[in-house]
């Protein structure tokens, strides 16, 4: 999975509670991107950024925010979670834009 | 109407036969276009990637091909193999923007 890793590959929450995903990279590569997956839709993009505090929306941003404090780590952090956002989650990295995404292995997150 | 729209949902074939998977798409033009292979529970991985001036691209047993006159790209499997068992996903980079727009896959199961 080129070098990224995410945590937790699954968990478990209940509505109301804050949660955080992060995602890891070894490649030193300056965009990172999160997005999330469900049955009837293609991924979507939640936030994405494009440098060290240098962040964006995607198309489906409300609910979670996102921040980037050093190269290698982009943290998503879902403020209060609702079973709307049960889902998998997949952080992808680029080079730079147009370049190839690497994604990485997946959070499963249910909200109950 | 989404803006990449894949056909078939689902195909099965048979373990060593051909198979084309189709991708429509409404963005025109865009940077480039591209296949991903997801395998079930682990992220995406680029198969191939097509700017808009190619119309192929091979990689190993699959091809990629694009018309840009009727926005069409297809994916060809040739020999199948147990291991292409997967969704298979296309995607479409605007011009100037990270914001890739995906479709919804086709599932594809090759039985022996």
């Amino acid at each position: 999975d080129a070098g990224i890793t995410q945590s937790p590959r699954h968990k478990v929450t209940e509505t109301g509670t804050p949660v955080t995903l992060r995602c890891h990279q070894t490649e030193n590569h300056r965009y990172m991107y999160w997005y999330r997956q469900d049955p009837g839709h293609g991924l979507r993009l939640i936030h994405y950024s494009y440098g060290v505090k240098d962040t964006d929306k995607g198309e489906v941003s409300d609910g979670y925010s996102v921040s980037r404090s050093k190269t290698e780590d982009f943290l998503l952090t879902l403020e209060s979670a609702t079973s709307s956002q049960t889902s998998v989650y997949f952080c992808a990295i680029s080079e730079g834009r147009g370049n190839e995404q690497y994604f990485g292995p997946g959070t499963r997150l249910t909200v109950t | 109407k989404n803006q990449v729209e894949q056909s078939p949902q689902s195909l099965i074939i048979l373990e060593g036969k051909n198979c084309t998977l189709q991708c429509n798409y409404t963005v025109s033009p865009f940077s480039n276009l591209r296949w991903y292979k997801q395998d079930t529970g682990r992220g995406p991985v680029s198969l191939t990637i097509m700017t808009f001036s190619e119309n192929t691209k091979s990689n190993g047993r699959y091809t990629a091909t694009l018309d840009a006159d009727t926005k069409q790209s297809s994916l060809h499997i040739t020999a199948s193999q147990l291991s292409d068992s997967a969704s298979y996903i296309c995607v479409v980079n605007p011009p100037n923007t990270d914001k890739l727009i995906f479709g919804t896959g086709t599932r594809l199961q090759v039985f022996p």
